[in-house]
């Protein structure tokens, strides 16, 4: 089975941090994806990866940015934290193929007071 | 990426009921994909159709197909409180990136 493991379930930062969010996967998947969850808004796609230093733009990429300098592992950084990136962050795999389905991790719930 | 659209938000059933979410897209796809998410936890993938299948079973659930209206159903025969968590289709017309909907909230009460 995939395992995608998120650094953290619950997290408390400060406005203005610099704040990392770290998903490792075991599957050598060549794809992976941030997300953020809001209720009323579904999940909304951030930046995904489909190569070791490849990065694309999701939906919503402003304020973030982010980093995969192994295929193993995909950080998602909140360059300067403000209280409307307060989310669930849920980091996903897949394949290379386009067809093939996504694998979660557990998420991390980010508050930014 | 297109967005599914779940129908309906919500609904609420008694243990041993079968439940019926449907989905809606757009333009054609690839596969459809279906995944449940259980409170604070992540989406775990159900079930994946293809565009030239019609119906696709995995043990309790019954995944149907019809590219003609372009919408999907998932059905969830002898539910149990287990089966409670959000639903959400993901249609994938052949890229690597998914657009999910709201989902549909289930809630089975024993």
């Amino acid at each position: 089975d995939v395992k995608v493991t998120q650094s953290s379930r619950y997290l408390v930062k400060r406005t203005g941090e610099k704040v990392f969010l770290e998903c490792v996967q075991d599957m050598d998947h060549e794809n992976m994806f941030w997300y953020r969850q809001d209720p009323g808004l579904g999940l909304r796609l951030i930046y995904f990866s489909y190569d070791v230093k490849m990065k694309e733009k999701g939906d919503i990429p402003e304020g973030y940015s982010v980093s995969r300098e192994k295929k193993e592992r995909f950080s998602l950084i909140l360059e300067s934290a403000s209280t409307n990136q307060t989310s669930m962050y849920l980091c996903a795999t897949s394949k290379g193929h386009s067809n093939q389905p996504q694998h979660f991790g557990d998420g991390t719930r980010l508050s930014i007071l | 990426s297109q967005q599914g659209e779940e129908d309906p938000q919500a609904l609420s059933i008694q243990e041993g009921e079968n439940a019926t979410m449907n989905c809606s897209y757009k333009t054609s796809i690839n596969n459809l994909q279906w995944y449940r998410q259980n409170s604070g936890r992540g989406l775990v993938h159900l079930i994946l159709i293809r565009s030239n299948e019609r119906e696709k079973h995995s043990g309790r659930l019954r995944v149907t197909l019809d590219t003609s209206k372009k919408s999907s159903s998932l059905l969830i025969t002898a539910s149990r409180a287990a089966d409670t968590a959000s639903y959400f289709c993901a249609p994938n017309s052949g890229y690597s990136t998914l657009t999910f909907g709201k989902g549909t909230m289930l809630l089975v009460s024993p």
